[in-house]
C-alpha cells in the first residue's frame, strides 16, 4: 500500500511570496497533520484536520493556513514568506483525530525561502 | 508548558560500544514514540511505547518507558555505522486519547555518529 505522499519534493521561493504544499494520506486515513521542521530541530505541530474540520492548531502565525478536501488530501498554505519559513514540512496521516491513533509521516517538502 | 528534552544532543560512538539516549518529558503521558531520521529524509517510526514499563527491542535498539519518572530511554547495543542518524522522541500529551486531538511534541533530537 502507498504511504503518505507529499508534493512537491523541493521548492524555492522568494520572501513575500506565497506557497502551497500538498499531502495525500494513506488510503483509509481521515486525519492529516502538518509539522514544520527547521534544520537542527525537532518537528513542530502546525495543524491537524479531520473530516475537513480543523481539530488542532499549533503556535504559528495566521500566515499559515490549511484545508482538507473530501478525499482527505490536504493543502498547507503559507503567505508572505519569511526567511525563517525555510524548513522541511512534514505531513502525517492517521485513521482518526485523537491521540489514540498513530501518525504516519510522509517524505516531506523542503522549502527554501531566499 | 509541554516539554520534551533529549540528551545528549550529539553522540559520537565507536562501533561495538553501548550507549543510552534519554528522553524526559514535562507532564503525564502514556504514549511515547521514537523515530529515526536520516539526513534530508523523513521520519521513520522505530518504537511506540504505550504504557508504564513498556519495553521494545528491534535489532540493536531497545526502548523503554517509565511514566512515573517521565522518562524514556533508547539503548544502543554494539553500535554499527548503519545506526548513524538523528533519533527523536515524541510525546503525545493528549489528556484523553479517545477524546482529544493527537499531536506530538518532539525533542530536539540526538545526532548519533558511529565511527569505525
Amino acid at each position: 500500500d502507498a504511504g503518505v505522499t507529499q508534493s512537491p519534493t523541493h521548492l524555492i521561493k522568494t520572501r513575500g511570496q506565497q506557497v502551497t504544499l500538498r499531502c495525500s494520506p494513506i488510503s483509509g486515513h481521515k486525519s492529516v497533520s502538518w509539522y514544520q521542521q527547521v534544520l537542527g530541530q525537532g518537528p513542530q505541530f502546525i495543524f491537524q484536520y479531520y473530516e475537513k474540520e480543523e481539530r488542532g492548531r499549533g503556535n504559528f502565525p495566521d500566515r499559515f493556513s490549511a484545508r482538507q478536501f473530501p478525499n482527505y488530501s490536504s493543502e498547507l498554505n503559507v503567505n508572505a514568506l519569511l526567511l525563517g519559513d525555510s524548513a522541511l514540512y512534514l505531513c502525517a496521516s492517521s485513521l482518526g483525530w485523537t491521540g489514540y491513533y498513530e501518525q504516519y509521516f510522509g517524505p516531506g517538502t523542503r522549502l527554501t525561502v531566499t | 508548558e509541554l516539554k520534551v528534552e533529549q540528551n545528549p544532543l550529539f553522540l559520537s560512538m565507536q562501533e561495538g560500544k553501548n550507549y543510552t539516549i534519554y528522553c524526559n518529558y514535562s507532564t503525564t503521558s502514556d504514549r511515547l514514540y521514537w523515530y529515526r531520521q536520516d539526513p534530508g529524509k523523513s521520519l521513520e517510526s522505530l518504537f511506540v511505547l504505550l504504557s508504564n514499563g513498556a519495553v521494545k527491542q528491534e535489532g540493536r535498539l531497545m526502548a523503554s518507558l517509565d511514566t512515573k519518572a517521565r522518562l524514556s530511554t533508547l539503548h544502543i547495543t554494539a553500535a554499527v555505522h548503519d545506526l548513524s542518524a538523528t533519533y527523536f522522541c515524541a510525546v503525545d500529551f493528549s489528556r484523553d486519547y479517545g477524546g482529544s486531538q493527537g499531536n506530538l511534541i518532539f525533542g530536539k533530537g540526538t545526532k548519533l555518529s558511529v565511527k569505525p
